[in-house]
């Protein structure tokens, strides 16, 4: 079956930059939900959007900002990156109102 | 503000013990998940609790679902090395576009 893409894998960014994080859902999910995990931590929900609309916001600072395109995959666009952002991303796919399936990451590292 | 709480959040035991890890909940949700992690890996979804009196069991894991005292529960039976793992809860929020909100985790370490 298929899953819940997200590219890059791994991400080495220096602070100050800017960085792109992808998802694509599986095939048929409407709703897409970004997470956040620092080392040691749970995840946290940042935002999530359900047929090409935000849905919810979390605890997502001012420089993220994320969009759901037409054809459903979604981009976390990150800048001025600082030594804190380095984590875990995670991005989940669902059809609302049903169970949220998680993709495999990408870690980003900020030097 | 829903706030979901595990307690233990470190557990070492011997193989072949059992024991339980905890998962309380502040307000009334739809659905209770238990998923689990290994070190810098994705989340592994073990179950999913939709109502109260739910019971799911999967090999050596045992969820429980108690929707009146807030509070679900996962039993390990005679722990492998294997299980060793960071296990979370999560609950969905009822609005919206059901956003997961997670406990702490629980970091459990099987000794030989």
């Amino acid at each position: 079956a298929a899953g819940v893409i997200q590219s890059p894998r791994h991400l080495i960014k220096e602070k100050r930059e800017t960085a792109t994080l992808k998802c694509y859902p599986i095939p048929r999910h409407d709703t897409v939900y970004w997470y956040q995990q620092g080392p040691g931590q749970d995840p946290q929900f940042l935002i999530s959007f359900y047929e090409k609309m935000q849905s919810d916001k979390g605890s997502i600072p001012d420089r993220f900002s994320a969009q759901q395109f037409s054809d459903y995959h979604s981009e976390l666009n990150m800048s001025s990156l600082e030594l804190g952002d380095s984590a875990l991303y995670f991005c989940a796919s669902s059809t609302l109102g049903f169970e949220q399936y998680f993709g495999p990451g990408t870690r980003l590292t900020v030097t | 503000e829903l706030k979901v709480e595990q307690n233990p959040l470190f557990l070492s035991m011997q193989e072949g013990k059992n024991y339980t890890i905890y998962c309380n909940y502040s307000t009334t949700s739809d659905r209770l998940y238990w998923y689990r992690q290994d070190p810098g890996k994705s989340l592994e979804s073990l179950f999913v609790l939709l109502s109260n009196g739910a019971v799911k069991q999967e090999g050596r894991l045992m969820a429980s679902l108690d929707t009146k005292a807030r509070l679900s529960t996962l039993h390990i039976t005679a722990a492998v090395h294997d299980l060793s793992a960071t296990y979370f809860c999560a609950v969905d929020t009822i609005q919206g576009a059901q956003k997961l909100v997670f406990g702490q985790g629980t970091r459990l370490t099987i000794n030989p």
